[in-house]
């Protein structure tokens, strides 16, 4: 069984960059495909960008390009998202989510969700 | 990006109710389709992969059909356990989107 533990919840200012850890345990992280997704009242639920197990590399929803950053420390078991350009609309509670099922993919497990705020 | 739009947006019904919700895509997404549900302050657990597949642990109250553009989940007789927001998410092709949500309210 796959287990997902986020780093606390973060307060940032317009601007600023936030990094969200995700800690793996029961398997290793280079067995797991690792996505982000993220919940706001206003856009919902939104996938930001993971790995894409068929072309072997990590892929970015159009909408985060250019502005977020997925990494993964295998000696630590840790993936982290780095999101940059803060604005209002980034707050939001961000998720980390390993994919199953690569005939038809789904989120199979989450982390337990991370609170970022951004305000001034 | 294809769009996912779920009906209704909310429901009131009771224990043991049986009740459909549908998603509909705006472009085939074969049998892309994933349900899931959350509870409040919970992340979401998904319930049926690949339109119809019943995800291991999951009550057979659960059940999910269709292909192609339209989706519908069923749970056949509603417990209080069951009471919660449910989203259906395209993963077709990128990006990953999901549905607005439909959240299930006690009578």
């Amino acid at each position: 069984q796959v287990q997902l533990v986020q780093s606390g919840a973060e307060v940032k200012k317009p601007g600023a960059s936030v990094k969200v850890s995700c800690k793996v345990s029961g398997y290793s992280l280079t067995e797991l495909s690792m996505h982000w997704v993220r919940q706001s009242p206003g856009k919902g639920l939104e996938w930001m960008g993971g790995f894409d197990p068929e072309d072997d590399e990590t892929i970015y929803a159009q909408d985060f390009q250019g502005r977020v950053t997925m990494t993964e420390d295998t000696s630590t078991g840790t993936a982290s998202m780095e999101l940059s350009g803060l604005r209002s609309e980034d707050t939001a509670v961000y998720y980390c989510t390993v994919q199953r099922g690569f005939s038809y993919p789904f989120f199979a497990f989450w982390g337990q969700g991370t609170l970022v705020t951004v305000s001034s | 990006d294809i769009q996912m739009t779920q009906s209704p947006s909310s429901l009131s019904a009771s224990v043991g109710d049986r009740i459909t919700i549908t998603c509909r895509a705006s472009q085939s997404i074969r049998s892309f389709l994933n349900w899931y549900q959350q509870k409040p302050g919970k992340a979401p657990k998904v319930l049926i992969y690949g339109a119809s597949s019943l995800q291991s642990g999951v009550p057979s109250r659960f059940s999910g059909s269709g292909s192609g553009t339209y989706f519908t989940l069923i749970v056949s007789s509603l417990q209080p356990e069951d009471f919660a927001t449910y989203f259906c998410q395209q993963s077709y092709s990128s990006p990953w989107t999901f549905g607005q949500g439909t959240k299930v309210e006690i009578k």
